[in-house]
């Protein structure tokens, strides 16, 4: 079965500093990924898809994922943050019937002036 | 940009009585899910609904959930017996294709309070 892990539960940086937020995935079968952003009491908001073609996915806000079939990766990337980023970060996968997806347990992005 | 709308954006209830969380979904979608998500915990599945029902249902999806497209425009949630544990965000989510596939677009959430 389809399941993502995200690998850090919080991560600080500080304002205008690139950041990483790390996505590893399982799949048996062909794979779409997605994340999602949560930002402070509000609902999820879709960040970016990859669905085939090229792995370097372009979304919303200046962030970027790259799939990495060979790491079994989906790594949210921005090369400068600001601190209207701060939100909680969740990267998913559909489950096997495709009639759900299925989330990581969430990294919160916190940014320091 | 077209919005999922869910009502209310809070709810306080006591325990063992049924709430009833709306939503309105993107008007030419056809999938409809409600996900929950219990404070500081992730988010989770509980329904898929398409062409007026359930697709799929969690484990979490008891007998005391139901969900219903009563008009051509609301999606409602109904706990009949809330639990103190039921307490949590509700997210409504719809999409134009089976959304697995490409994502759904999520409304703002019902933070439903148990006391």
């Amino acid at each position: 079965a389809q399941s993502v892990t995200q690998l850090d539960s919080q991560v600080p940086v500080f304002e205008e500093a690139p950041v990483e937020l790390r996505c590893n995935y399982s799949s048996s079968v062909s794979v779409y990924l997605f994340w999602y952003v949560q930002y402070p009491n509000q609902g999820l908001q879709l960040l970016l898809k990859y669905l085939s073609g090229s792995t370097l996915v372009k979304g919303i806000n200046g962030f970027e994922a790259e799939f990495n079939k060979s790491q079994t990766s989906f790594h949210l990337r921005k090369p400068s943050v600001h601190i209207s980023d701060t939100a909680e970060y969740f990267c998913a996968v559909p489950y096997s019937s495709a009639s759900k997806i299925i989330f990581g347990s969430g990294t919160r992005l916190s940014i320091r002036p | 940009e077209p919005e999922v709308t869910q009502t209310p954006s809070h709810q306080v209830t006591q325990m063992g009585q049924e709430v009833i969380l709306r939503c309105v979904p993107i008007s030419n979608h056809l999938y409809f899910y409600w996900y929950r998500q219990i404070l500081g915990q992730k988010v989770e599945f509980l329904v898929s609904f398409y062409n007026n029902e359930i697709s799929e249902k969690s484990e979490i999806f008891d007998d005391q959930f139901s969900v219903e497209r009563p008009d051509g425009s609301n999606f409602t949630l109904k706990i009949r017996s809330t639990k103190l544990e039921d307490s949590a965000m509700y997210f409504c989510a719809s999409s134009e294709e089976t959304g697995g596939d490409y994502g759904y677009t999520f409304g703002s959430g019902t933070r439903l309070t148990v006391v």
